[in-house]
Formats: structure tokens, C-alpha cells, sequence
């Protein structure tokens, strides 16, 4: 099974604090992608990465930035976290055929509070 | 991209067949349909997609009326592991990974 991994389920930071979430996938995939997922505004993408060290933006990137150093791992950060940014943020992953037919792997998401 | 309705609730026994509809009545031709399941503190899961055609996979079935305007997603047995909130998307399929999920459906199985 392909498995998603978030290195981190619930973070508490204040504000101002830089914040990085990471994520790993072991499926050998290209495309990784994050969201965030708010009541009444659904998921939202952030930021996606089709290869390595390739990026683009989402629908919301303002505030964010990403890394993939490595095929497997998406990162993500707030350089300086702002208590608009306290959401539930979910890594995925897809092959490349994977995003043409919407198959995307989610991990179990990162709950952040910012303070 | 074309709207989705869904009803908010609904309820099912154990053991039987769970029928999720949705409507998207403003489709355009190349927009397939998507569902995904959120099973409570987990992330978004792929159930089965489709254009025109129905389509069955391990999961679910599809089924999406001729004039595509409405479909519906049929777990065949449900289980009390099947309680989930169910989201019905339309999307080109090139943009298929932008996801915007709306209220769903929330899917409660009763023993």
C-alpha cells in the first residue's frame, strides 16, 4: 500500500515562529502536493511539486514555501507562522499518471495552532 | 468549474447497499467526475472516478445518468468502516489534483 507519512500529527507554535511540516512518501511518486483544509472552506492546494526541486503554486501560497531536496519528501514551511495560518495541512502524493485521473494518496495531515 | 450539491446526511444498516447522489447539472463535456472519503482525523481518500461510462472498482460503483447532469456512488456492502464524509468533485482532468472539497456527504453506518 502506498503510504503517505506527516512527520507530525498536532503542533502548537506562536506566532512569528518559522514552522516546517514534512512529508514523506514511499511509492517512489512524482507529483506531491499540500493542502489545507478549513471548516466551511474545504481543501485548499498550497503548493505542488511534480519532480525534484520543481514547484508551483496552488490556489493559496501566500505566507508559504516548499522544498523537495529529494524525490520522496515534500516539505513545507511558514517562515513566520501567523494564527491565520492554524489549519489542518495534508500532504499527497500521485503518480504521473496518478494526476490525470485524480488518484491522489493523502497522509493522516498535520493539525497546526498558531498562537 | 462546475458545482456539486450533495444532501448533508444521511444514514445506513450494516450489510446493505449505500446509495450517494450528487448533482452537477452545470458539467461541462470534458469535466470527470470524483469522489473522495474522509474518514474522521484522516486524510481524503480516492474512491473512483468517471466521465461518462459507469464505472465499478474494488471500493465503489459509479454510476453518472446519460445526460451527466447528476451520479451516484454505490458501496455495494456497506460497513461500519464506511462511516465517512463523502465528496463528490467535478474537474477537468488535467486539474484533477486541485481538489476543492465541499460540505459532502456525512455517511453514517448503523449496526
Amino acid at each position: 500500500d502506498v503510504k503517505v507519512t506527516q512527520s507530525s500529527r498536532y503542533l502548537v507554535k506562536r506566532t512569528g515562529e518559522k514552522v516546517f511540516l514534512e512529508c514523506v512518501q514511499d511509492m517512489d511518486h512524482e507529483n506531491m502536493f499540500w493542502y489545507r483544509q478549513d471548516p466551511g472552506l474545504g481543501l485548499r492546494l498550497i503548493y505542488f511539486s511534480y519532480d525534484v526541486k520543481m514547484k508551483e503554486k496552488g490556489d493559496i501560497p501566500e505566507g508559504y514555501s516548499v522544498s523537495r531536496e529529494k524525490k520522496e519528501r515534500f516539505s513545507l514551511i511558514l517562515e513566520s507562522a501567523s494564527t491565520n495560518q492554524t489549519s489542518m495541512y495534508l500532504c499527497a502524493s500521485s503518480s504521473l499518471n496518478g494526476v490525470n485521473t485524480g488518484e491522489l494518496f493523502f497522509g493522516e495531515g498535520s493539525r497546526l495552532t498558531v498562537l | 468549474d462546475a458545482k456539486t450539491t450533495q444532501p448533508p446526511s444521511m444514514d445506513c444498516a450494516e450489510g446493505r447497499a449505500a446509495n450517494l447522489p450528487c448533482n452537477h447539472s452545470t458539467i461541462s463535456g470534458n469535466e470527470y467526475v470524483y469522489w473522495y472519503r474522509q474518514i474522521h482525523s484522516q486524510g481524503p481518500q480516492y474512491i473512483i472516478h468517471g466521465l461518462k461510462n459507469n464505472e465499478t472498482n474494488e471500493m465503489a460503483s459509479l454510476i453518472i445518468t446519460e445526460d451527466r447532469k447528476s451520479s451516484t456512488l454505490i458501496l455495494p456492502h456497506a460497513t461500519l468502516r464506511d462511516t465517512a464524509v463523502y465528496y463528490c468533485i467535478v474537474r477537468v482532468v488535467t486539474e484533477s489534483y486541485k481538489l476543492s472539497f465541499g460540505a459532502g456527504t456525512t455517511v453514517t453506518v448503523r449496526a
